[in-house]
């Protein structure tokens, strides 16, 4: 069974903490995404990899940044949590050459930010 | 830029009656792919389906049908006899052809009761 699977479900930090949000998929995906998920605004795109060590902003990158040291995982980092990214974060994964357009979701994680 | 608008927050339901989720959306582009994904209360984002902009034949998998009408950028989805396990979050989204960037609706909240 193919999978995503993001480290914590649920995490709760101090404002300023420095915060990693670890993503991995067993898929061999070349693409990895993530966004951030809140009520009314839908899914938007922080970050995007289309290969190890490659990266790409997406809409809203302020805040974050993000590693891909190894294909299978991709990380989230807030350098300085604060309280406007409390969010559901969500991590995908996409073939590049498949060309299904499919994106394989894990199941988030729901950060709180006091 | 793209834009896609879910107008419908919450749709609540009797089982086996039928439910439609409004989409529409807005683009520049001239080819595009438009999705609809499933989110169960487990979190997981799960694809749906994808159409091709270029594509306009409605498509039905089981229970599951999609109108998609280019003339009113519209791409609507119907659940026929719908069930419990129905109960979701159901986002519509639109990528350019060229681009890896999928935009998000808001989502729209279906409960179905017993």
């Amino acid at each position: 069974d193919v999978k995503v699977t993001q480290s914590s479900r649920y995490l709760v930090k101090r404002t300023g903490e420095k915060v990693f949000l670890e993503c991995v998929q067993d898929m061999d995906h070349e693409n990895m995404f993530w966004y951030r998920q809140d009520p009314g605004l839908g899914l938007r795109l922080i970050y995007f990899s289309y290969d190890v060590k490659m990266k790409e902003k997406g809409d809203i990158p302020e805040g974050y940044s993000v590693s891909r040291e190894k294909k299978e995982r991709f990380s989230l980092i807030l350098e300085s949590a604060s309280t406007n990214q409390t969010s559901m974060y969500l991590c995908a994964s996409e073939s590049g050459t498949a060309n299904t357009g499919e994106l394989f979701f894990g199941e988030g994680s729901r950060l709180t930010v006091l | 830029a793209q834009k896609v608008t879910q107008a419908q927050t919450e749709i609540s339901v009797v089982e086996k009656e039928d439910v439609t989720l409004d989409c529409v959306y807005e683009t520049r582009d001239t080819t595009y792919y438009l999705f609809w994904y499933k989110q169960p209360p487990s979190g997981e984002l799960v694809f749906l389906i994808r159409r091709n902009s270029f594509d306009e034949q409605n498509e039905i998998s089981g229970r599951y049908s999609w109108n998609f009408q280019k003339s009113t950028s519209s791409f609507n989805f119907t659940i026929t006899a719908s069930q419990v396990v129905d109960s979701a979050v159901y986002f519509c989204a639109l990528q350019p052809t060229n681009d890896y960037k999928l935009s998000f609706g808001a989502g729209t909240t279906v409960t179905v009761r017993a």
